[in-house]
């Protein structure tokens, strides 16, 4: 089964808004609330940013919020900082597997 | 705090076989489910494989299926991954990551493994 499509690359500027797509199928994204993001900064390990689409974690800012439409998910950075600027990833539960997504690089200008 | 402490990797030629260790500590490590999760260099997230808290299930991304054996042991808190039939594809950094619901909440910091001759 193919990973998720994630952008590539979206870009912002502090104080912006920005929103990262994660598109699946009808198999997954579109048939459980098992959607999670993680960043990723460079040689580190991801972290958990939201669970089962719109869930953060203690300790994650409330600038990052989920969402979910049918086949895809969506991460939000509102206020953006320069910490931001990462790797994302989105990830889906289906049937006995896990999905992720190509991951998406974030950039604060 | 939850901790999870990758180890075994190195380099190993195609072909050859190499077990990965994970230290889990801070949680019960017997009452939840676990995955393996790597990621090739300069690449994305792929998920390898999951075992339930009792290790009676396991699932396998196709890419391992066959060659790759998830375990664990709860008295000693520690979870395996058994990979054999490497190939050079299999170069990668492997996470553990703690299992909660359908999501991966905690993750060690990764073990380097590179298949090259």
């Amino acid at each position: 089964q193919s990973a998720l499509t994630q952008p590539a690359s979206v870009s912002g500027s502090p104080g912006q808004s920005i929103t990262i797509s994660c598109t699946g199928s009808s198999s997954d994204v579109d048939a459980y609330t098992s959607v999670s993001w993680y960043q990723q900064h460079p040689g580190k390990a991801p972290k958990l940013l939201i669970s089962e689409v719109t869930n953060r974690p203690a300790g994650v800012p409330d600038r990052f919020s989920g969402s979910k439409s049918g086949r895809t998910a969506s991460l939000t950075i509102s206020g953006l900082q320069a910490e931001d600027e990462a790797d994302y990833y989105c990830a889906s539960y289906t049937t006995n597997r896990w999905l992720f997504g190509g991951g998406t690089n974030v950039t604060v200008l | 705090q939850v901790q999870l402490v990758e180890s075994g990797g190195g380099v190993v030629q195609p072909g050859r076989s190499l077990r990965l260790s994970c230290a889990a500590s801070g949680f019960s490590f017997r009452t939840y489910h676990m995955h393996w999760v790597r990621q090739a260099p300069g690449k994305g997230l792929e998920w390898v494989t999951f075992i339930s808290y009792d290790g009676s299930e396991e699932y396998y991304a196709d890419s391992v299926k066959g060659r790759f054996t998830v375990s664990r042991d709860n008295s000693k808190n520690t979870l395996f991954l058994q990979m054999n039939s490497l190939r050079a594809e299999d170069t990668a950094v492997y996470y553990c990551a703690k299992a909660y619901s359908t999501y991966f909440d905690y993750w060690g910091q990764g073990t380097l493994v590179t298949v090259s001759s």
